[in-house]
């Protein structure tokens, strides 16, 4: 079966520090979304690539938060620094355009 | 108001019995429309997509939609306690090059044995 391969599965670090999280979507997926869950917030979309073109990051803190998508096969969430508030699940997600999409199976992240 | 609001539940329900999860969303020109399984501890995962009003079935799983009400329900039938999840609603809309997905908060199912 297809999947959506996130790395690293489990991520802790001090406060202040970078985190890098990356997601191999499904090979032909033309688009890509980073998703945050938290118990309180749930499901929040931090950004949205379209064939490697972000077409929506308004749910991202710019000033500490960034996404790429270098090449097809790679996205990335970088965040710099980290704060504790930033623990959360982070998923990545694929698809096509009028489809559903695949989540890989998400970075744990807690900012001590 | 909440772009997709569902109930979080505990929805209980007996072993064999029907539950019923709704969902209703606010922006009408909302194009499709998801329901997604999350098992504690893992990644959502789809289990039926619909389109258009109606009912579509898939197995124990039927989704209906109701666009003038801005509903949309999963039915699942003969519960069983693997059943036991998370059901979260997914709802798509834009135009063109751009189109968003808001998810509900999702409810919990509970299926007792």
């Amino acid at each position: 079966d297809a999947r959506v391969t996130q790395t690293p599965r489990h991520k802790v670090t001090e406060m202040g520090q970078e985190v890098t999280m990356r997601c191999q979507p499904i090979l032909g997926h033309n688009t890509v979304f980073w998703y945050r869950q938290t118990m309180m917030q749930g499901l929040e979309l931090l950004a949205y690539f379209r064939n490697r073109a972000p077409l929506d990051d308004s749910g991202m803190p710019k000033d500490r938060f960034s996404a790429e998508m270098p090449d097809a096969t790679l996205a990335t969430l970088k965040i710099q620094p980290s704060e504790p508030r930033d623990s959360a699940v982070y998923f990545c997600a694929s698809g096509l355009v009028r489809s559903g999409y695949t989540f890989g199976s998400g970075t744990r992240l807690t900012v001590v | 108001q909440k772009e997709v609001e569902q109930n979080s539940g505990p929805l209980s329900v007996p072993e064999g019995a029907i539950a019923s999860l709704n969902c209703t969303y606010s922006d009408r020109g909302s194009q499709s429309f998801f329901w997604y399984r999350q098992y504690s501890g893992k990644s959502p995962e789809l289990i039926m997509s619909i389109y258009s009003n109606g009912d579509k079935e898939d197995g124990r799983f039927t989704a209906q939609l109701n666009k003038a009400s801005q509903y949309v329900s999963l039915l699942i039938r003969d519960s069983q306690p693997s059943d036991s999840a998370t059901y979260l609603c997914a709802v798509k809309a834009g135009s063109g090059g751009y189109q968003k997905v808001t998810f509900g908060t999702g409810t919990k199912l509970q299926v007792i044995p």
